[in-house]
């Protein structure tokens, strides 16, 4: 069966200050990767998506960055949090094909103060 | 572009009955994917059931259930004897097959179950 493992699974960060999360995928091979960002009681908005090593894709960038250093991996950075980065934030997965359903990890809540 | 649209903010009902929330959606794909989702207190992101547009026949799972009107663009949630844990926010998403991959959410449904 496949995991999905977020990290970290809180952080309090000051402004100005910079940002790594990630997520791991275990037990799925080439799977299709996804950033979803939500504010505190609001809808899921997609920022990226990657369906291999080493490729990106922007959709909602918010000033922030996200790469796939390996296979079953994926980061999202930034090198200055603003207070509007403050938030609840998903990495999602899917198998290769577009017919697929997105499984989400257990997610990230940012403050920044 | 897609776009996913609930207009019902929050719904209250008591336990064991049977509620709907709404979904309407819009999309110039000709194939599509519809899902829904419940978010639990915790944050954390639950898939419920999916239909794909091309099949007629509404989805079920377990005490969920779809009402697909594709000619409305519509795709509703049955949620049948509702229970206390059922309390949580629902969303509706769409993932079309054309341009980028994109699952598209709506601003979701909060749902309480009453005692």
């Amino acid at each position: 069966a496949q995991t999905i493992h977020q990290w970290p699974v809180a952080e309090i960060k000051a402004v100005g200050s910079p940002l790594s999360l990630g997520c791991t995928i275990k037990g799925k091979s080439s799977p299709n990767l996804y950033w979803y960002w939500q504010a505190t009681g609001g809808t899921l908005q997609q920022l990226f998506y990657s369906i291999t090593v080493g490729q990106v894709e922007s959709v909602v960038q918010l000033n922030l960055s996200a790469s796939r250093p390996k296979d079953d991996q994926f980061i999202l950075s930034t090198e200055k949090l603003l207070l509007s980065h403050s938030g609840f934030y998903l990495c999602a997965w899917t198998g290769g094909n577009s017919a697929e359903t997105l499984y989400f990890g257990s997610g990230t809540r940012l403050t920044v103060l | 572009a897609q776009k996913v649209t609930q207009t019902q903010t929050s719904i209250s009902v008591m336990e064991k009955t049977t509620v709907t929330m709404d979904c309407v959606y819009e999309t110039r794909d000709s194939s599509y994917f519809l899902f829904w989702y419940k978010q639990t207190a915790s944050g954390e992101i639950v898939f419920l059931i999916r239909q794909d547009s091309y099949k007629k026949e509404n989805a079920t799972e377990g005490h969920y259930s779809l009402n697909f009107q594709k000619p409305k663009s519509s795709i509703g949630l049955i949620i049948t004897a509702t229970q206390i844990e059922d309390s949580a926010v629902y969303f509706c998403a769409m993932r079309g097959t054309e341009g980028a991959d994109r699952l598209t959410f709506g601003k979701g449904t909060q749902l309480i179950i009453q005692p």
